[in-house]
């Protein structure tokens, strides 16, 4: 399986600052990632597919990049209704392997 | 906008099988894979396996001899079975859609672009 590693696992940051996650996977799996938003009670919301493109309806602050085995998440201006738990997924090889998640939080 | 709902029962004994059904509306089930994956209690997401409209299924090698998903068209809904389960099993259950992606003359389901909202099932006895 291909093992999908977060960091950090938790962060903390004030209301308009830029906020970086990051995703490594444990061989390439070229830009078959995608990123997930889970807030506290709810079902995971897709934000980003193909590792850069943003699903609609989702703000423009969120993008995604990397390819290879290197990827990551911004959130250009944290807001208070972006607390939550982040996933990366990749879709490159069966199974489909999720990271351990990232919890953001408001400082 | 398409609308996924999980229904079944929230506690089942250890050893027996867990079944559930997500009923899709406001869309086809027809030309999209669907899926199921679980999230045990304060834990991460794992993916159990998926079916395309056709039938066709692909399975998470971890829970491959309990599993089966199974897709009825007629009535816009598909199904998840876990055969004897464990208190291990017990989690959040849910149902999504992905859109069928292909690339080099292989096709396969992309990422998860829409999810019901979960249904929690209890293995205890």
């Amino acid at each position: 399986d291909i093992q999908m590693t977060q960091s950090p696992s938790s962060l903390s940051a004030s209301v308009g600052d830029r906020v970086t996650i990051t995703c490594q996977a444990s061989q390439d799996i070229s830009k078959y990632l995608n990123w997930y938003q889970q807030k506290p009670g709810k079902a995971p919301k897709l934000l980003i597919y193909g590792a850069s493109n943003v699903e609609t309806r989702v703000p423009s602050r969120f993008s995604g990049g990397g390819s290879g085995t290197d990827f990551s998440l911004t959130i250009s201006s944290l807001q208070p209704e972006d607390i939550a738990t982040y996933y990366c997924q990749q879709y490159d090889n069966f199974p489909v392997t999720f990271g351990g998640g990232t919890k953001v939080e408001i400082k | 906008q398409v609308q996924l709902q999980e229904s079944g029962p929230g506690l089942v004994k250890p050893s027996e099988t867990l079944s559930l059904t997500c009923i899709v509306s406001g869309g086809s089930i027809n030309n999209y894979y669907w899926s199921w994956i679980r999230q045990p209690p304060g834990k991460g997401l794992e993916w159990i396996g998926y079916t395309y409209y056709s039938g066709a299924t692909n399975y998470n090698p971890s829970l491959k001899s309990r599993v089966t998903i199974s897709v009825d068209t007629s009535n816009n809904q598909f199904s998840l079975r876990l055969s004897a389960v464990t208190a291990a099993d017990t989690a959040v259950y849910y149902c999504a859609r992905l859109p069928r992606y292909c690339s080099g003359g292989s096709c396969w389901g992309g990422y998860f672009d829409n999810w019901g909202q979960g249904t929690l099932v209890i293995v205890s006895s």
